[in-house]
């Protein structure tokens, strides 16, 4: 079935560490790619957004992420993470055939220590 | 950034009840769509809207929902009646255009509750 999977609901790490938050996808062809964040009481923002070309893409606030075809993954990556970074974060996938609907994972909630 | 507004933020209303759920896309956005995302499961399309129209819609999207943009005015969802499994957050977005290039914008949604 298509989906778009994050395994880790739940994710902390300390303040200065660096960070991975996984995303798989399954879907037919190759799919364009995006992260959302959402922050306490504010709508999804996009980070980042892959179409098909540089698998690793950079995004806002030292954000990246890398899309592997071969393991139908777009991993997020942050070298070292701030406390203002503690928000819930969501993977999403649209279609070459309806680029107007996105396919949303459950999202990963990352919490900060200090 | 450019923003989306939606009101009100919660709603709690009885089983059967009429509700509308609102929506302030950003200014110079033509595209709007609404997604729902039950408690614990992921968010899911419901329905994208143009010029008017409804230009797609999922199988989420019952006959008792309907959408509409009055004028310029709010993005509206309208659930008539309401049943519990409406209970969900609705989330609302926007773009400037339509296709590949493309961003969508969210709301930070509203949380319905059918009793």
């Amino acid at each position: 079935a298509q989906s778009v999977t994050q395994p880790d609901a739940r994710v902390t790490v300390s303040e200065g560490a660096s960070l991975q938050l996984r995303c798989k996808y399954s879907y037919f062809g190759t799919p364009y790619l995006f992260w959302y964040v959402q922050y306490p009481r504010q709508g999804l923002q996009l980070l980042l957004k892959y179409y098909p070309g540089d698998p690793v893409v950079q995004g806002v606030n030292g954000f990246e992420a890398e899309f592997s075809k071969s393991n139908s993954s777009f991993h997020l990556r942050k070298a070292s993470v701030h406390w203002s970074d503690w928000a819930v974060y969501f993977c999403a996938v649209s279609l070459m055939s309806n680029y107007n609907v996105l396919y949303f994972g459950s999202g990963t909630k990352l919490t900060v220590e200090p | 950034g450019p923003k989306v507004l939606q009101i009100p933020s919660h709603q709690i209303i009885d089983m059967g009840q009429m509700v509308t759920l609102n929506c302030d896309p950003v200014s110079n956005h033509l595209y709007f769509y609404w997604y729902k995302q039950i408690l614990g499961q992921q968010m899911e399309f419901l329905v994208n809207f143009y010029n008017g129209k409804v230009m797609e819609k999922s199988k989420l999207f019952k006959d008792q929902f309907s959408v509409e943009r009055p004028d310029g005015s709010y993005f509206t969802l309208k659930i008539q009646p309401t049943a519990l499994e409406d209970s969900a957050v609705y989330f609302c977005a926007s773009s400037m255009d339509w296709g590949d290039q493309d961003t969508q914008y969210f709301g930070p949604g509203t949380r319905l509750l059918v009793l």
